[in-house]
C-alpha cells in the first residue's frame, strides 16, 4: 500500500514570495490533516479535512495560509507571503474515517521549507 | 495549546540496553499513539492504544496505556543503532466527534553508542 506523497521535499524562497504544497493521502482515507512542524518541537496541526470539508482549521494563520482539498483526494497547502518564521517542515498525514482505526495518523516524509 | 509532558526530553544509551520513556497530562486521554521520527522524514506510528490498562507490544517496543487514563509509557528492549531518533507521544480527548484533533508531546530524543 502507498503511503502519503508529498512534493517538493525542499524548498527555498525569499520571504514575500509565495509557495504551494502538495499532499496526497493514502487511497481510502477520508480524514487529511496538514502540520507545521518547528525544529525541536511536535507537529502543530494547522488544518484538518474530511473529505472535501473543513473540520478544524483554528490553529491556520488565515491571513497568509490557505489549504483546499477540492475532491476529496489530494491537497494543497499555500503560504501567500511567506515570513521568516514560517521556515519549518509541513506534514501532511491521512487516517480512515472509521472507529478502531480512526486515530491513527499516517504522515507523508514531509516539505522542509526555508525562508530567507 | 495544551501539549503532554514527555519524559526523558533526551537519553543516550549503549546499545543492547533497555530504554523507558513516559508522557503525562493533566486530562484524560481516550487514545494514546507513540510515533517515531527519523531527521528528513515524517513521524512513523509504532503503537496505538484504546483502553485504560492495554500493553501492546511491536517487536522490541512495548507500549501501556496507563489505568488513570492520563499517562503512557513506551519501553524499547536491547536497542540498536536504527532506534536512534525522536520518539513522540499523542493523544486524542475523549468528545472529539469528527475532530481527530491530536494533542502532541515534545519528543524524546533517543540515541545509541554502538
Amino acid at each position: 500500500e502507498a503511503g502519503v506523497a508529498q512534493s517538493p521535499r525542499y524548498k527555498i524562497i525569499e520571504k514575500r514570495q509565495s509557495v504551494a504544497f502538495w499532499c496526497n493521502p493514502i487511497s481510502g482515507h477520508a480524514t487529511l490533516y496538514w502540520y507545521q512542524q518547528i525544529l525541536g518541537q511536535g507537529p502543530k496541526l494547522l488544518i484538518q479535512f474530511q473529505n472535501n470539508g473543513v473540520v478544524d482549521d483554528s490553529q491556520l494563520p488565515k491571513d497568509r495560509f490557505s489549504a483546499e482539498r477540492l475532491k476529496g483526494v489530494d491537497s494543497t497547502l499555500k503560504i501567500q507571503p511567506a515570513k521568516l518564521e514560517d521556515s519549518a517542515v509541513y506534514l501532511c498525514a491521512s487516517s480512515l474515517n472509521s472507529l478502531g482505526g480512526a486515530y491513527e495518523q499516517y504522515f507523508g516524509p514531509g516539505t522542509r521549507l526555508t525562508v530567507t | 495549546g495544551q501539549q503532554l509532558n514527555q519524559s526523558p526530553q533526551s537519553m543516550f544509551i549503549q546499545e543492547g540496553e533497555d530504554v523507558s520513556m513516559n508522557c503525562t497530562s493533566s486530562s484524560i486521554f481516550n487514545t494514546w499513539l507513540w510515533y517515531k521520527q527519523d531527521p528528513g522524514e515524517g513521524p512513523v506510528l509504532l503503537i496505538a492504544l484504546y483502553k485504560a490498562g492495554e500493553l501492546t507490544s511491536n517487536g522490541r517496543l512495548t507500549a501501556q496505556f496507563g489505568i488513570t487514563r492520563k499517562d503512557s509509557f513506551l519501553n524499547i528492549s536491547a536497542s540498536i543503532p536504527s532506534d536512534v531518533g525522536i520518539y513522540f507521544c499523542a493523544g486524542q480527548l475523549p468528545n472529539a466527534g469528527n475532530n481527530r484533533k491530536l494533542i502532541w508531546g515534545l519528543g524524546t530524543s533517543l540515541g545509541v553508542n554502538p
